[in-house]
């Protein structure tokens, strides 16, 4: 999972609790995203980094928030989790390479969350 | 804006025959097209990508896929199924110059090779 993990991997809470899920990534690529994963849906991104305290909305922003003090570490806090936002969450990380254009994405190994 | 269809939720296939998971795009400029493949409880790996160049591009595990701008399709083929290729596929498309937050992935094919 090209050096990337995440943590918790299974996490289960109540509806209200703030939830904190963290993205490290050992490859010291610039660029780190958060996506969900839901049946029908394939993965919608929630938030992207572009650099250190550098982010930005995705899709599926609402209720969820960012942040990135160092390049290897990106959270995403549920401030007050709901039951729709049960679901696998995945970190994705990608590069520029010389051509100043990111393009693949690597992602770990995701994490499920369950809001009862 | 952008969009990636995949028609197919279930692909089903016998091993040792060819396999073809479809899928189709729309985006305003020229496209970077993935592929990546999720086994159960793991994350999306990626196969392969067109970027520019040969429509025909070849990636891991080997499977390839056909780049057709004339019917907006990137279809990922294999010539002989395994039951180990059994798993999830997305299909992934995003503009040229667009940003980061402009990737669309596809809903997804599950792939199922019977022995």
């Amino acid at each position: 999972d090209a050096g990337i993990t995440q943590s918790p991997r299974h996490k289960v809470t109540e509806t209200g609790t703030p939830v904190t899920l963290r993205c490290h990534q050992t490859e010291n690529h610039r660029y780190m995203y958060w996506y969900r994963q839901d049946p029908g849906h394939g993965l919608r991104l929630i938030h992207y980094s572009y650099g250190v305290k550098d982010t930005d909305k995705g899709e599926v922003s609402d209720g969820y928030s960012v942040s990135r003090s160092k390049t290897e570490d990106f959270l995403l806090t549920l401030e007050s989790a709901t039951s729709s936002q049960t679901s696998v969450y995945f970190c994705a990380i990608s590069e520029t390479p010389p051509s100043g254009i990111q393009d693949t994405q690597y992602f770990g190994p995701g994490t499920r969350l369950t809001v009862l | 804006a952008q969009s990636v269809a995949q028609p197919e939720d279930q692909v089903n296939v016998a091993e040792g025959n060819p396999l073809t998971v479809k899928c189709t795009y729309s985006v305003s400029g020229n496209p970077y097209l993935f592929w990546y493949v999720q086994y159960p409880n793991r994350g999306l790996q990626f196969l392969l990508k067109y970027i520019t160049g040969d429509n025909l591009v070849k990636g891991s595990y080997g499977f390839e896929a056909e780049f057709n701008k004339s019917q907006t399709s990137f279809h990922l083929k294999k010539p002989s199924a395994l039951v180990s290729d059994s798993a999830l596929y997305f299909c992934a498309v995003r503009d040229r110059y667009s940003s980061a937050s402009k990737i669309i992935f596809g809903s997804g094919t599950r792939l199922s090779i019977r022995p």
